[in-house]
């Protein structure tokens, strides 16, 4: 049962453009949510987070909004740039346990 | 160290072995977890430390995992008989709060794991 679902598992985008990410939730305890990058050969590196109290957190180019009534987040990279490249990972949790992950979505910038 | 530390970056082993891997987190960090990522997934979590003890371990697949902290810093993950579906990258993270809020998950580069 995926808690965590993220249905597009591959985004093209043009460099400069922007790059909206998707994630939905089924747990409706669910109250801290994570994105998550991850390149090749390493680990996944934090990227954003956003409590269930904010509906928007922003920092630089990346914004998470955030809509409890929907269980949808969204990750938007503006402007997007070749370097974004990678996947991404939305991440969920309850309070104090553990982080939940979605599949991902690959993300490709275009020259 | 100045990351997440995991050894080996790569093991090879044949059906039925048992392995180890071994995870350093972050000095200082207090939550040490471990996730496996099968090629095309997700982490899926494995089992979640709050210094020596398991807080949750709800992930493990069975009996063939287990995984120690026994002082509360370093960890390792142990897998009995393996199978080859075993075959994946475990990733371990630490993170300096207990589960989240302001805090987030530090990983390290995996350990890439292939039963034969």
């Amino acid at each position: 049962d995926q808690q965590v679902k993220q249905n597009s598992p591959s985004l093209s985008v043009q460099e400069g453009r922007i790059s909206i990410l998707n994630c939905d939730y089924t747990n409706s305890m669910f109250d801290y949510f994570l994105w998550y990058k991850k390149y090749p050969a390493e680990g996944p590196t934090f990227l954003i987070s956003i409590s269930s109290i904010k509906d928007k957190n922003e920092d630089g180019r990346f914004t998470v909004f955030l809509n409890k009534s929907a269980k949808h987040l969204s990750l938007h990279i503006v402007p997007s740039q070749p370097g974004d490249s990678a996947v991404y990972f939305c991440a969920a949790s309850a309070r104090d346990d553990k982080i939940i992950f979605g599949k991902g979505t690959r993300l490709h910038i275009l020259p | 160290g100045a990351g997440v530390s995991q050894t080996p970056s790569n093991k090879v082993t044949e059906k039925g072995k048992y392995v180890e891997l071994r995870c350093d987190p972050i000095s200082g960090h207090t939550a040490l977890y471990w996730y496996r990522q099968s090629l095309g997934q997700g982490p899926e979590f494995l089992i979640y430390f709050q210094g020596t003890g398991a807080a949750d371990d709800s992930g493990l697949p069975n009996d063939r995992f287990f995984a120690v902290r026994p002082e509360g810093s370093v960890s390792t993950l142990k897998i009995q008989r393996t199978e080859r579906g075993d075959s994946a990258v475990y990733l371990c993270a630490s993170s300096l709060t207990g589960g989240q809020g302001p805090g987030e998950l530090f990983f390290g580069e995996g350990s890439r794991l292939t039963v034969l």
